[in-house]
C-alpha cells in the first residue's frame, strides 16, 4: 500500500525550532516529488513547496521562501519541513502529499500533468507561549 | 504568481441536487487544473486531475470541465457523503501548485 506517514502533533513556544517528517512507503520514494501544504485553523489549503527526493531539487512558494526549509533523506524515504524560529502564526495543520506525474499525448506533443494523489494525515503544529 | 479564485465560497444544497463550482485562474493554465475534496479533520482527497480526468475510485457523479482560465466541477446528484469543502489547484507553474480558496458545500 502506498502511504505517507507523518510525525505526531507538536506543541512549541515562539522562537523554538522544529522539524516535522513525512515517511513514504509502498513506492519508489526517489521517483516522485513530495509537496507540503499548510492549513491554518478554519482556513484553506496553502501550497508551501515541493522536493524531489531523488536529487533534493526543492522549489518554494514565494510566500514561504525563507520562512521554512524543506529537505529529504532518501536513505530512509523521509521528507522534512523545518522552522528555525517558530511564530504563533505558524500554528496550523501541515500536510505532505505525493505529486503524481502523468503524460498525455495530443498529436505529436507530450504534456506532463502533476496532481497530489497520496496525502499524509497531517501534523498539527501549535505555537504558543 | 498564478492566483486562483473560486465561486461561490459556500453553497447550500439538498441531496439529489446538481451542484456546480467554478474556479478561475489569473492567467491561462491550459488544462493543468485539479480538484480535491476535504472533509472536516481529514486530509484532502483527489477527485479530478488534468481538468476532466476522474481519479480512480471516485464516483462518476463528479465531473470536471474547462480549459484556459475557467473551470467547473460538477456533482450531478449530490449525496450525503459529498458535503465537504472543494478546492481547485493549478499545476501549470513549475512546481508552485497554488490552491483556490475553497468552496464549502453544506446541507440546505
Amino acid at each position: 500500500e502506498v502511504q505517507l506517514v507523518q510525525s505526531g502533533a507538536e506543541v512549541k513556544k515562539p522562537g523554538e525550532s522544529l522539524k516535522i517528517s513525512c515517511k513514504g512507503s509502498g513506492y519508489s520514494f526517489t521517483s516522485y516529488w513530495i509537496g507540503w501544504v499548510r492549513q491554518m485553523p478554519g482556513k484553506g489549503l496553502e501550497w508551501m513547496g515541493i522536493i524531489y527526493p531523488g536529487d533534493s531539487d526543492t522549489r518554494y512558494s514565494p510566500s514561504f521562501q525563507g520562512q521554512v526549509t524543506i529537505s529529504a533523506d532518501k536513505s530512509i524515504s523521509t521528507a522534512y519541513l523545518q522552522w528555525s524560529s517558530l511564530k504563533a502564526s505558524d500554528t496550523a495543520m501541515y500536510y505532505c502529499a505525493r505529486a503524481q506525474r502523468i503524460t498525455m499525448v495530443r498529436g505529436v506533443t507530450s504534456y506532463y500533468y502533476y496532481y497530489m494523489d497520496v496525502w499524509g494525515k497531517g501534523t498539527t503544529v501549535t505555537v504558543s507561549s | 504568481d498564478i492566483q486562483m479564485t473560486q465561486s461561490p465560497s459556500s453553497l447550500s444544497a439538498s441531496v439529489g441536487d446538481r451542484v456546480t463550482i467554478t474556479c478561475r485562474a489569473s492567467q491561462s493554465i491550459s488544462s493543468y487544473l485539479n480538484w480535491y475534496q476535504q472533509k472536516p479533520g481529514k486530509a484532502p482527497k483527489l477527485l479530478i486531475y488534468a481538468a476532466s480526468s476522474l481519479q480512480s475510485g471516485v464516483p462518476s457523479r463528479f465531473s470536471g470541465s474547462g480549459s484556459g482560465t475557467d473551470f467547473t466541477l460538477t456533482i450531478s446528484s449530490l449525496q450525503p457523503e459529498d458535503f465537504a469543502t472543494y478546492y481547485c489547484q493549478q499545476s501549470y507553474s513549475t512546481r508552485v501548485f497554488t490552491f483556490g480558496p475553497g468552496t464549502k458545500v453544506d446541507i440546505k
